[in-house]
């Protein structure tokens, strides 16, 4: 099982100021995700990378941006944070496995814009 | 459009009783399936996974079977206990997905004492 690690676990900002949501992995996994969860429904992929130097929007539409500098480290940003970017932040990482892929979460960023 | 469907939002079982969660697909290219589990303020916990060339997979309480002609997947807990309180996701990858997980919105399970 994968040890991932996101940070901070909670977040209260006032709108406008920039945040950056961290999350690391110890597993050397190529794949790393960032998902968007609202209470009582799906989780959404927000961005992807394959690896280094290799980030991917997802399904759904973000202001947000990530980069992949290192393999263990996939953080996410938001250059100015608005009410609507309250939401639970969720990580995961995968081992590359042509399709057929177990994703391992971290615990969540629970991030409240006021 | 949903491809993964949970249509039941919640369940209430006894302790000690069966818990069927459900999932329906509409993707006849998913070929790959996971069970997620759910605590409040937590991410999500990998329970168990099944490949398209199999119709069940088990591991201990749980049970996971997948029926691709009726697009339907089930994850059986037996016994269910207080502890397996939560929001399970159902999940799938294949075809164009590439690897990525489409998830359903979950169903929350209650198991009373």
């Amino acid at each position: 099982e994968a040890d991932i690690y996101q940070t901070p676990r909670y977040l209260v900002i006032g709108t406008g100021k920039k945040i950056t949501l961290e999350c690391s992995q110890t597993m050397g996994h190529d794949k790393m995700y960032w998902y968007q969860q609202d209470p009582g429904m799906e989780l959404h992929l927000i961005h992807y990378s394959y690896g280094v130097n290799s980030t991917e929007k997802g399904d759904l539409s973000s202001e947000s941006t990530v980069s992949r500098i290192r393999t263990e480290h996939f953080p996410l940003t938001l250059e100015s944070a608005r009410p609507s970017h309250t939401s639970q932040y969720l990580c995961a990482s995968s081992e590359a496995r042509g399709g057929r892929e177990t994703q391992y979460f971290g615990p969540g960023t629970r991030l409240l814009v006021l | 459009d949903q491809q993964v469907k949970q249509n039941s939002p919640s369940l209430s079982v006894q302790e000690g009783r069966i818990s069927i969660l459900n999932c329906d697909y509409t993707n006849s290219m998913f070929d790959y399936f996971l069970w997620y589990k759910k605590y409040p303020a937590e991410g999500p916990t990998f329970l168990i996974s099944i490949s398209s060339i199999k119709d069940k997979n088990e591991d201990g309480r749980f049970t996971v079977f997948l029926n691709k002609s009726a697009k339907h997947l089930s994850l059986h807990i037996v016994p269910s206990q207080p502890g397996d309180s939560a929001v399970y996701f159902c999940a799938a990858t294949g075809g164009r997905s590439q690897g990525n997980l489409i998830f359903g919105k979950g169903t929350k399970l209650s198991v009373k004492p």
